[in-house]
């Protein structure tokens, strides 16, 4: 099956400075990577998705990008607020379901 | 339009017990697939309804069981409750058919099995 792998597991940024979570996944036949923020006590919410036949993907401050060949995709966030501070979750589908990797919880200090 | 919906939020039960979790997904969308949410294991899937059948079925014991009704609402089952059942447990909805991918989660129901 699809095992999708999540890096870093922590990170911790300054307000105004960019994160990057990486994630490479197994399964070439994936063909749409969603990712999710959790705050706690909730739900995870769907932020930016990309699809196979798109190599980059932008939404305001978030960005996506996919390398179909090294299997792997990436979120960008820039100029990172307080408000950015969740546990962020990439995923691949395959088939028909999503595989999600291990989260990174990402801290914006002020 | 309103998100998805899961009851409840919170509950606990004991070893043995059974247990019942309700979603209602988003208006319009057919599709509603069940996860697993665990410190240990992250988000696992359970499975996947539409249009009253499960189509899909992830790796977890007879015991996890659902259904879906004529109106796209769906309940989930977990029968001979065990200490590591203890999770959250989400529903998902999607506006696609079976297995489209774009996913929309609710609150989720936080189970804690003593």
């Amino acid at each position: 099956g699809e095992n999708v792998e999540q890096h870093p597991s922590t990170l911790s940024v300054q307000e105004g400075d960019s994160a990057v979570i990486k994630c490479t996944y197994s399964d070439s036949a994936s063909n749409y990577f969603p990712w999710y923020k959790q705050e706690l006590g909730k739900g995870p919410q769907l932020i930016i998705d990309i699809r196979s036949n798109v190599g980059e993907k932008k939404d305001q401050r978030i960005a996506v990008t996919l390398n179909k060949t090294a299997k792997h995709f990436s979120l960008h966030i820039t100029e990172t607020q307080p408000e950015d501070s969740a546990v962020y979750f990439c995923a691949a589908h395959n088939d028909y379901k999503l595989s999600f990797g291990a989260g990174t919880t990402v801290t914006v200090r002020a | 339009k309103a998100g998805v919906t899961q009851t409840p939020r919170y509950l606990i039960k004991t070893r043995g017990q059974q247990v019942t979790l309700s979603c209602s997904p988003i208006s319009g969308h057919r599709s509603v697939s069940w996860y697993q949410q665990t410190p240990g294991q992250g988000l696992q899937f359970l499975f996947e309804y539409f249009s009253e059948t499960q189509r899909n079925k992830g790796n977890f014991p007879g015991r996890f069981s659902g259904r879906q009704f004529s109106n796209s609402r769906s309940e989930m089952n977990v029968s001979t409750l065990e200490l590591g059942d203890s999770a959250l447990y989400l529903c998902a909805s999607s506006p696609g058919g079976p297995g489209t991918g774009e996913l929309f989660f609710g609150e989720g129901s936080r189970l804690t099995v003593l």
